[in-house]
């Protein structure tokens, strides 16, 4: 089955930009979709297709694809985007067809 | 603005039915897949299962022998069952609706959520 690999952390000061990759095979064929999860909360949608924003999502958060890496970018870091992030696609070549990512814990200094 | 309010036990025994339901309100339910994902503690996303407004279903291969999945669309609800319950079942469990990019030629990712439901396996 399909498999998305993520960091486990990634840590960044207020103010600057964090970078979350997701990695997996072909993913340029596939759309990408990312979520925010805070504690105690459910995923919130932030890009979807690789690099569009939900209507509500600051502009500061961005998707971009290269290779096969998917990159969530999240520029002027604030305390309130610490959170766990997911990747996500789905994948037609297999009986698990909906893939998330492990996730990533960002963590703001 | 569209919300998923879900409800059903969070507290079972090993062996018993976990069930679980999600209304749908302000937007339109047909026309739409639903789906329901879970999240053990402090671990990550997995998806269980869909279903549209039609009844038509399609379960994560690993659950699918105790799951099913079901529709009343005169309540514009769906609901999860899984039988059998162990501790490793524990954990919140979402329900969420699925749009489409257009890549796939059919739904690719969730973009609205229900507020999670905490179920925990426990004898």
């Amino acid at each position: 089955s399909y498999v998305l690999t993520q960091p486990p952390s990634v840590a960044v000061a207020p103010g600057q930009t964090a970078r979350i990759a997701c990695g997996g095979n072909n993913i340029g064929t596939k759309g990408v979709h990312w979520y925010q999860q805070k504690p105690g909360q459910a995923p919130v949608l932030v890009v979807y297709d690789d690099s569009d924003r939900p209507s509500g999502i600051p502009e500061r958060f961005s998707g971009s694809k290269s290779g096969n890496t998917a990159t969530l970018t999240i520029s002027r870091v604030e305390a309130g985007d610490e959170a766990d992030y997911y990747c996500q696609v789905w994948d037609g070549s297999s009986d698990h067809n909906w893939v998330f990512g492990g996730g990533t814990k960002l963590t703001v200094l | 603005q569209v919300q998923l309010q879900q409800w059903g036990a969070g507290l079972l025994k090993p062996s018993e039915t976990l069930s679980l339901t999600c209304a749908v309100s302000g937007g339109s339910f047909n026309g739409y897949y639903w789906s329901w994902i879970r999240q053990p503690p402090g671990k990550g996303l997995e998806w269980i299962g869909e279903i549209n407004h039609s009844g038509s279903t399609n379960y994560n291969p690993s659950l699918k022998s105790r799951v099913t999945i079901s529709v009343d669309t005169s309540k514009d609800q769906f609901s999860l069952k899984l039988r059998s319950v162990t501790a490793a079942d524990t954990g919140v469990y979402y329900c969420a609706r699925e749009l489409g990019t257009g890549r796939a030629a059919r739904p690719d990712y969730f973009d609205y959520w229900g507020q999670g439901t905490l179920v925990t396996v426990s004898s």
